[in-house]
């Protein structure tokens, strides 16, 4: 079964923190999605990982992917608030049209 | 200049009504794909459609129907809709996989609430 797992679900953390969310998926794939999505909002596309060690860093996030693991971090440097948000990882197995999705880590920063 | 657009962006309504959501791209992508989106920020897949044809038909009741008259537009049409079906639709459309830059891109959903 193509499955998708990420956590945490949900993590509560204050400024100035570093953080890792982890996202593992169940076999075989070398192509990563990760999205952000603000309450109410829409999903935006943050990073595509398409290859064993592929490492994209914008601003604050950082996001690896680890094929052999089966395994992406995405790392949050010195959060702010306006991190705040629910990330989401996707895999796509055998460059398949169907993206698998995990079911997303809500993420709070406090002032 | 947006990329994907759906309408409309809120839709309440009464159980059993017929309804239908509109979505519309303008990146020159070949694909595109309806997901449902519950309370709990899960995301399902309902369906894709590659240059009209439908190449991904999950499991979902009959009463939904979607339509692709070109593939720039991919509508959705909702026959008897029942309590369940209110969540957050979501239209994206993508280049195809395997390509360099095949992420999805999402429209604005359309809010859907089933009274």
């Amino acid at each position: 079964e193509l499955k998708v797992e990420q956590n945490p679900l949900f993590l509560s953390m204050q400024e100035g923190k570093n953080y890792t969310i982890y996202c593992n998926y169940s076999t075989t794939s070398d192509r990563l999605y990760w999205y952000r999505q603000d309450p109410g909002k829409s999903l935006e596309s943050l990073f595509v990982l398409l290859s064993n060690g592929a490492v994209k860093q914008e601003g604050r996030l950082m996001a690896s992917l680890d094929t052999k693991a089966r395994l992406s971090t995405l790392h949050i440097t010195a959060a702010v608030h306006d991190l705040s948000a629910t990330y989401f990882c996707a895999v796509n197995f055998d460059s398949n049209y169907q993206l698998i999705w995990g079911a997303g880590t809500k993420l709070i920063i406090k002032p | 200049d947006t990329a994907v657009s759906q309408t409309p962006k809120y839709l309440v309504t009464q159980m059993g009504n017929d309804k239908s959501i509109k979505c519309e791209q303008n990146l020159g992508h070949d694909t595109m794909y309806w997901y449902k989106q519950d309370s709990k920020k899960f995301l399902k897949i309902m369906f894709s459609y590659n240059n009209k044809e439908l190449i991904i038909n999950e499991t979902v009741p009959n009463r939904f129907s979607p339509k692709s008259p070109d593939k720039a537009h991919l509508n959705l049409h909702i026959n008897s809709l029942e309590l369940g079906d209110s969540a957050v639709y979501f239209c994206a459309s993508s280049s195809s996989p395997g390509l360099a830059r095949d992420e999805q891109f999402f429209g604005p959903g359309t809010r859907l609430t089933v009274l």
